[in-house]
């Protein structure tokens, strides 16, 4: 499996929206409803921020929000705040308990 | 709390052996699927190995298929990985990570450094 890819980093300033794009196939991506988000700050493990392409675990502010069109996801964070500085991975499940991540895309809060 | 505690990692010669634990507390193990996640050092995630909640179904990702052996202990609270025939590029930080009803990764351990050279 290839992994997905995501632009490697992207960029906003407080108070801005920005778009992760995390571009698959029709085995993980296009051919399942199990794509989820990771938030990662230096040093700590992964958080999970979205599950099932645009469901929030508890205690995820909804300013983060999921969406799918083919293969492609995408991760918007609106009201982009300091601490949201981190580096975000997309995963898909892929089939027969297997999954794939995407490369990771680091965001710049200006 | 929900807590993943992993260890056992290292440094180990190529051609090494090693293997890592990972102690759940918080929750009834036994109910829940758990994946191992790596992360080479600057890079980004990738899966590695799934075992279901009895053990009766386990995966591989074709990097370590072969290599790796995942198990666990559920009187013990406790996920096992035995690695062998350790290269450079498996070289990453190890994390054990629950798998949640939709096949995400809900929580996750803090990982465990295996470091392979020579």
């Amino acid at each position: 499996q290839s992994a997905l890819t995501q632009p490697r980093s992207v960029s906003g300033s407080p108070g801005q929206s920005v778009t992760i794009s995390c571009t698959g196939s029709s085995s993980d991506v296009g051919g399942y409803n199990y794509v989820s988000w990771y938030q990662q700050h230096p040093g700590k493990a992964p958080k999970l921020m979205i599950y099932d392409v645009s469901k929030w675990p508890s205690g995820v502010p909804d300013r983060f929000s999921g969406s799918k069109s083919g293969n492609t996801a995408s991760l918007t964070i609106s009201g982009l705040q300091a601490e949201d500085e981190a580096d975000y991975y997309c995963c898909s499940y892929a089939g027969t308990y297997t999954w794939v991540f995407g490369g990771g895309t680091k965001l710049t809060v200006l | 709390e929900v807590q993943l505690v992993e260890s056992g990692g290292g440094l180990v010669q190529p051609g090494g052996s090693l293997r890592l634990s990972c102690a759940a507390s918080g929750f009834t193990f036994r109910n829940y699927d758990i994946n191992w996640v790596r992360q080479a050092p600057g890079k980004g995630l990738e899966w590695v190995s799934y075992i279901s909640s009895s053990s009766n179904t386990i995966y591989y990702a074709a990097s370590v298929k072969g290599r790796i052996t995942i198990s666990r202990d559920n009187a013990k609270n406790s996920l096992y990985l035995q690695m062998h025939s350790l290269r450079a590029e498996d070289t990453a930080i190890y994390y054990c990570a629950r798998v949640r009803a939709a096949y995400s990764f809900d929580y996750w351990g803090q990982g465990t450094l295996v470091t392979v050279s020579s």
